[in-house]
This record gives structure tokens, sequence and C-alpha cells, in this order.
């Protein structure tokens, strides 16, 4: 199985700060990946799709570069409704696999 | 507007079966992709599952042995059947919609998700 291993584990930010997220793979995936957000007691939802693409309606602060094994999401101004949990997850192999999710905080 | 509603036990004894059924509404189950993904308490997702649309299937491995998906076409939804269970087990469980086109796979569409505890 290809392992997924997001850093960090939780972050906490102020409003309007950069946030970055990042996201290893055991091996090379090209552009497979996917970012998921989930809010406090909800189901995730995409965010990002094949690395950098913005799934539609996805505020344009959110953003995905990387390829190969390293990956990162930032957040460009973080907003108090960005809280919640994010998901990096690849689909170059089955099984699919999710990163373990990094926890993102207000101060 | 599409959606998807798990629904289940909700409390399951150690080494019996779960069964779980995702009811599919405002689209036809017959035209996509479908997938179970759980997640244990304060964990990550883990990829149960997926059943095409052609009835074929793909299991994550390490459930292989214990897990059977199959859908009705007939009422429209998708069902898991986990047998064996262990307090391992328990977690929220979700179905969800795979959008696969050209080289992009990801879940586009996901159910609200269903605790499943496994206690005696």
């Amino acid at each position: 199985d290809i392992q997924m291993t997001q850093s960090p584990s939780s972050l906490s930010a102020s409003v309007g700060d950069r946030v970055t997220i990042t996201c290893q793979a055991s091996h090379d995936i090209g552009k497979y990946l996917n970012w998921y957000q989930q809010k406090p007691g909800e189901a995730p939802n995409l965010l990002i799709y094949d690395a950098s693409n913005l799934e539609t309606g996805v505020p344009s602060r959110f953003s995905g570069t990387g390829s190969g094994t390293d990956f990162t999401l930032a957040i460009s101004s973080l907003q108090p409704e960005d809280i919640g949990t994010y998901h990096c997850q690849q689909y170059h192999d089955l099984p699919l696999t999710f990163g373990g999710g990094t926890k993102v905080e207000m101060k | 507007q599409v959606q998807l509603r798990e629904s289940g036990p909700g409390l399951v004894k150690p080494s019996e079966t779960l069964s779980l059924t995702c009811a599919v509404s405002g689209a036809s189950i017959k035209t996509d992709n479908w997938s179970w993904i759980r997640q244990p308490a304060g964990k990550g997702l883990e990829w149960i599952g997926r059943l095409y649309s052609t009835g074929d299937t793909n299991y994550n491995p390490s459930l292989q042995s214990r897990l059977t998906m199959s859908v009705d076409t007939a009422n429209n939804h998708f069902s898991l059947k986990l047998t064996s269970l262990t307090a391992a087990d328990t977690a929220v469980y979700y179905c969800a919609r795979d959008h696969i086109e050209g080289d992009y796979w990801y879940f586009d569409l996901w159910g609200r998700g269903t605790l499943v505890i496994v206690s005696s």
C-alpha cells in the first residue's frame, strides 16, 4: 500500500495567517492526489483534485501544489470557517489511501 | 440534488456481521461508481472498497476476506456486509460517490455517515 504522511498533525493559526499543510507519499504518485476538508461533525468535502485543481465553489484562498511524492495544501489567508481537519488522498494505486489528517484550529 | 444516506444498526456484537445500506436519491445508482469509507474516532480515513456501475468491485486487501459489497438497482441503494467484527471495526462509516473522469478520480459526494460501535 502507498503510505501517505501528513504534517503537521495539528496547527493553530490566527485569522489572516497563511497556513501550509504537507503530504508525503511513500511512492511516486505523479499528480494523483486529492485534498478534502472535514468540518467538525461533518463528512469530508472535496477541495482540490489532481494535486492542484480547485473544485468548483471552493474559495480561491485554497491552493494545491506538488507532484511525485511531495504535496502541499495552502490557505493564503485563514478564515474562521476554515477550521476543521484536512486530509490528503492518493489514487495512483489501489487500495486508495489517506493521510492521517491535519487539524486546523484558530488561535 | 443527489443525496446519499447511510443506515445501519448502530451497535453490533463482536464476531457478528455488520450490514449497512446507502440509499441514493436524485440519481440512478446504475450510472455511477460508489465507495465505502470509514473513520475511527479521532483517526484518519480508511477506504473500504468500491462498487462499479458494472457490478464489479475493488476491496481493500486488509478487509477483503470479511467484506462483501452489492448493489440493489430496484431500490437504488448499495450495501456493505462485514463479517467477524472486532472492536477495531468501530468507526463512522461513510458511503460516497466516485467521480472518475479521464485521469481524475475523487469522491465528490458523501453521505453524512453512520456510527457503528462493536461492543458486547
